[in-house]
């Protein structure tokens, strides 16, 4: 089975200051792996996705996320924080074979808040 | 435009009563998803369709129905509303293995 793990349920950082939300993941084969955002009153906008053709996955807004998989991990960063990136942060996981890679598998989500 | 669209945006309803909640995507993509979201347990999926008339179960699919007769809509429907049922529901699809799924703006349902 499948799980996502997302450390931290909230975030501070200051305005222009790293962002850094944690994601790991548990996987038997290798997976693939999605940042969304949510912004408030919204649905889900995909952020970034990996899907094995590079490690370091480049996505809208500056965010970025490496995976690694000796770690299990899918970090989502982002070198300055804007105002504008306050918001909730999902780390999905799909498994790449068959059957039941089209169902998505959600973690608990990591609030962001921007400090002026 | 195209899109993923769901209604109503809000609802409020009585325990035992039937409420269905409506998915349209204009996308063609085959795959159509219905997700709860609650506080402290991110999204749980329902369930999903490969195509019309292809459904299955998700990871919490009791209390609900769906049906999926034309490619483009996918209700959801709970037959005899619970105040467990209280969430805010999202419709996504995608085209299927490793692609993104797009999501809808949900609906927010309060069962009193």
């Amino acid at each position: 089975a499948q799980s996502v793990t997302q450390l931290g349920s909230h975030v501070s950082v200051s305005e222009g200051a790293l962002v850094l939300l944690r994601c790991n993941y548990s996987s038997s084969v290798p997976p693939y792996l999605f940042w969304y955002v949510q912004y408030p009153n919204q649905g889900l906008q995909l952020l970034l996705k990996y899907t094995s053709a590079a490690t370091l996955v480049k996505g809208i807004n500056d965010f970025e996320a490496e995976f690694k998989k000796s770690e299990t991990s899918f970090h989502l960063t982002k070198p300055s924080a804007h105002m504008s990136d306050a918001a909730e942060y999902f780390c999905a996981v799909s498994l790449i074979s068959s059957g039941s890679a089209r169902q998505l598998t959600f973690g608990s989500g990591t609030q962001l808040t921007v400090l002026p | 435009d195209a899109g993923i669209t769901q209604s109503p945006r809000y609802k409020i309803t009585e325990t035992g009563r039937q409420v269905t909640l409506m998915c349209h995507q204009t996308w063609s993509h085959s795959y159509m998803f219905w997700y709860r979201q609650d506080l402290g347990h991110g999204l749980r999926l329902i369930y999903y369709s490969a195509a019309a008339d292809i459904t299955d179960k998700g990871e919490v699919p009791d209390g609900y129905v769906v049906s999926r007769s034309k490619t483009e809509n996918f209700p959801l429907t709970l037959e005899s509303a619970t105040r467990s049922q209280t969430s805010v529901y999202f419709c996504a699809s995608n085209m299927g293995q490793g692609q993104p799924q797009h999501f809808g703006d949900g609906t927010r349902l309060s069962i009193l």
